[in-house]
């Protein structure tokens, strides 16, 4: 069985400053791991996913994340938090087996203020 | 279409109504899945269509719950007897095979009064 434990179910930075999003996971097999964002009244975008290649994925809107094995972790960053990165960001995993279905932590809500 | 396209975007029925919730997905993609969002649930995985293979439903959660999938392309997700708990944004995805990327719909946000 697999999960994603994300810290922090609210995180509020001041814009410029550098976002740092917590997502650990537990999987019995090797992971892919994802990252979306959710903006009000919208649907899921993906952000960024990690499929085994390269421990470190840029994505999109400056953000990135490390793969670490050791650590089992997947965390966000961002260098600068615009005022548009204000959001609902969820982490996500699916085994490398079937990769059918996404298991999601509960989500943490980004709030940049001025 | 350019995106997954979900139907209707909003529904209000009364306890005990049947609804049905419509999702057509990416032109090609073979995988479609749905989900579920709500409070204090968080997102929850609830059935997943590969090509013409038996569809996973490990994720419904009671037997009100089915869905079902047309000639491989649009999906009904159908809820008889609504409950007041089935409230929720009901999300349908797709991708072009299983491992792909996953692409969300906008969602159906369903109120049961």
């Amino acid at each position: 069985a697999q999960s994603v434990t994300q810290l922090g179910s609210h995180v509020s930075v001041s814009e410029g400053a550098l976002v740092l999003l917590r997502c650990n996971y537990s999987s019995s097999v090797p992971p892919y791991l994802f990252w979306y964002v959710q903006y009000p009244n919208q649907g899921l975008q993906l952000l960024l996913k990690y499929t085994s290649a390269a421990t470190l994925v840029k994505g999109i809107n400056g953000f990135e994340a490390e793969f670490k094995k050791s650590e089992t972790s997947f965390h966000l960053t961002k260098p600068s938090a615009h005022m548009s990165d204000a959001a609902e960001y969820f982490c996500a995993v699916s085994d490398t087996g079937t990769a059918s279905k996404l298991t999601f932590g509960t989500g943490t809500r980004l709030q940049v203020t001025l | 279409g350019a995106g997954v396209s979900q139907s209707p975007s909003n529904k209000v029925t009364e306890k005990g109504k049947d609804v049905e919730l419509r999702c057509d997905p990416i032109s090609g993609h073979t995988a479609l899945y749905w989900y579920r969002q709500s409070l204090g649930q968080g997102l929850e995985f609830l059935i997943y269509f590969q090509g013409n293979s038996a569809p996973d439903k490990s994720g419904l959660p009671s037997d009100r719950f089915s869905a079902e999938r047309t000639g491989g392309s649009v999906s009904t997700l159908t809820i008889q007897r609504t409950q007041q708990e089935d409230s929720a944004v009901y999300l349908c995805a797709s991708s072009l095979t299983p491992g792909n990327t996953i692409y969300f719909g906008e969602g159906s946000w369903l109120t049961v009064v």
